[in-house]
């Protein structure tokens, strides 16, 4: 079946640094793909969605200038956690779709995560 | 606008019991419904989701959900609890409206626990 790959699956950052998480479609084109934030024994919380070739769409509270996303192809999304703060630390998801897919059909996929650790 | 309520945010089974992880929505159409799990520092698996076919739905790993319009729910049931089931559980509801498939909407979660 269809992958998606998440990089990296764990990061450890001092308070001020950046970092970059990757998201890839292994083996599909995702024309669109979304991040989710999951803070520990909580849900998932969607923070933005991402189209290729345009701005990503941001949920409201979400700071965009603080979390960058870019997705300059069909395979590839990264978030970018711009001067992290140990408040910033948690669980990210990303997941992929395909377009033309309909709402519950098999093309939407989960990464495996990502767990920030800002100290 | 949609929400998911799931309720019980611990649920303790003894192997070989029945599960019942229970998920009501809310929602003004239809919607499509989803059931994930999550192990630990992983990402999520879906386990099986309702898109207006028949309304009991059968997913992997034994567990199947049916969609109850009356009670606008879509409970998650096991006849037989293994160990390996012990994980997080989400239930989701695809957002109407949206022009991106996959935008969904989480419930808070349930762990369940297996109990040899």
């Amino acid at each position: 079946g269809a992958v998606v790959s998440q990089h990296p699956s764990r990061v450890i950052c001092k308070s001020g640094t950046s970092v970059k998480i990757e998201c890839r479609s292994l083996d599909f084109q995702a024309t669109t793909m979304f991040w989710y934030r999951q803070f520990p024994k909580q849900s998932l919380m969607l923070m933005a969605t991402s189209n290729e070739g345009s701005k990503a769409t941001y949920e409201q509270g979400v700071e965009k200038d603080k979390f960058l996303i870019n997705h300059a192809s069909l395979t590839l999304s990264t978030l970018t956690v711009t001067s992290a703060h140990p408040e910033d630390s948690s669980f990210y998801i990303c997941s992929a779709t395909v377009r033309g897919a309909y709402i519950g059909n098999e093309k939407l996929f989960f990464g495996s995560g990502t767990q920030l650790s800002v100290l | 606008a949609q929400s998911v309520t799931q309720l019980g945010s611990h649920v303790s089974v003894s192997e070989g019991a029945l599960v019942l992880l229970r998920c009501n929505y809310s929602s003004s159409v239809p919607p499509y419904l989803f059931w994930y799990v999550q192990y630990p520092n992983q990402g999520l698996q879906l386990l099986l989701k309702y898109t207006s076919a028949a309304t009991l739905v059968k997913g992997i790993n034994g567990f199947e959900a049916e969609f109850k319009k009356s009670e606008t729910s879509f409970h998650l049931t096991k006849p037989s609890a293994h160990m390996s089931d012990a994980a997080e559980y989400f239930c989701a509801v695809s957002e109407l409206g949206s022009s991106n498939t996959g935008k969904l909407i989480f419930g808070q979660g349930t762990t369940l626990q297996v109990k040899p």
